[in-house]
């Protein structure tokens, strides 16, 4: 099957640095990518959709300067969380897209800002 | 707008027992459905999903879910639960043709001994 990963797995910061997360789907293109962010013991918030070769389309709430997303190749796609803070810690996990409208997940990344 | 209710945030049966996991969704078009996994600390693993066809759903592990339009509901059950089946589930939906997949709040599996 499909296989997503992502890079870092675990990272910790600190308080106002920036931290770049990667999203690799593996054996696929993917033209479309999601972003979703995880709180303890909840469901995953969809933060936005990162399409190839264009600008993401964040979802309401989203700060998209805070949450920077490029989507540079059909298997590749970045997060980038700017001027972290300890409330953006997080575990963030991203999905791509393969045709028949199925979505594969990455094994998330645990961001610790401290 | 979509939304996906799954009652129960954690569900507990004895090795063996009936599983059965709660999801109802709102949706004002046809839906797509899916039932994911997840284990502490890793993504989303696809148990199943409905799209079109037959209603009765058979995924992976010995799980299945039976889409029921008239009540608005897509039950995740397995016959017989096994310790490895604890985890955490998730039930989604999306409309057709749409990429968004909404989640619910999940539903953590407890086996007991």
């Amino acid at each position: 099957g499909a296989v997503v990963s992502q890079h870092p797995s675990r990272v910790i910061c600190k308080s106002g640095t920036s931290v770049k997360i990667e999203c690799r789907s593996l054996d696929f293109q993917a033209t479309t990518m999601f972003w979703y962010r995880q709180f303890p013991k909840k469901s995953l918030m969809l933060m936005a959709t990162s399409n190839e070769g264009s600008k993401a389309t964040y979802e309401q709430g989203v700060e998209k300067d805070k949450f920077l997303i490029n989507h540079a190749s059909l298997t590749l796609s970045t997060l980038t969380v700017t001027s972290a803070h300890p409330e953006d810690s997080s575990f963030y996990i991203c999905s791509a897209r393969v045709p028949h409208y199925e979505q594969y997940f990455g094994p998330g990344t645990r961001l610790t800002v401290t | 707008a979509q939304s996906v209710t799954q009652l129960g945030s954690h569900v507990s049966v004895s090795e063996g027992a009936l599983v059965l996991l709660r999801c109802n969704y709102s949706s004002s078009v046809p839906p797509y459905l899916f039932w994911y996994v997840q284990y502490p600390n890793q993504g989303l693993q696809l148990l199943l999903k409905y799209t079109t066809g037959a209603t009765l759903v058979k995924g992976i592990n010995g799980f299945e879910a039976e889409f029921k339009k008239s009540e608005t509901s897509f039950h995740l059950t397995k016959p017989s639960a096994h310790m490895s089946d604890a985890a955490e589930y998730f039930c989604a939906v999306s409309d057709q043709g749409d990429d968004k997949i909404i989640f619910g709040k999940g539903t953590r599996l407890h086996i007991l001994p």
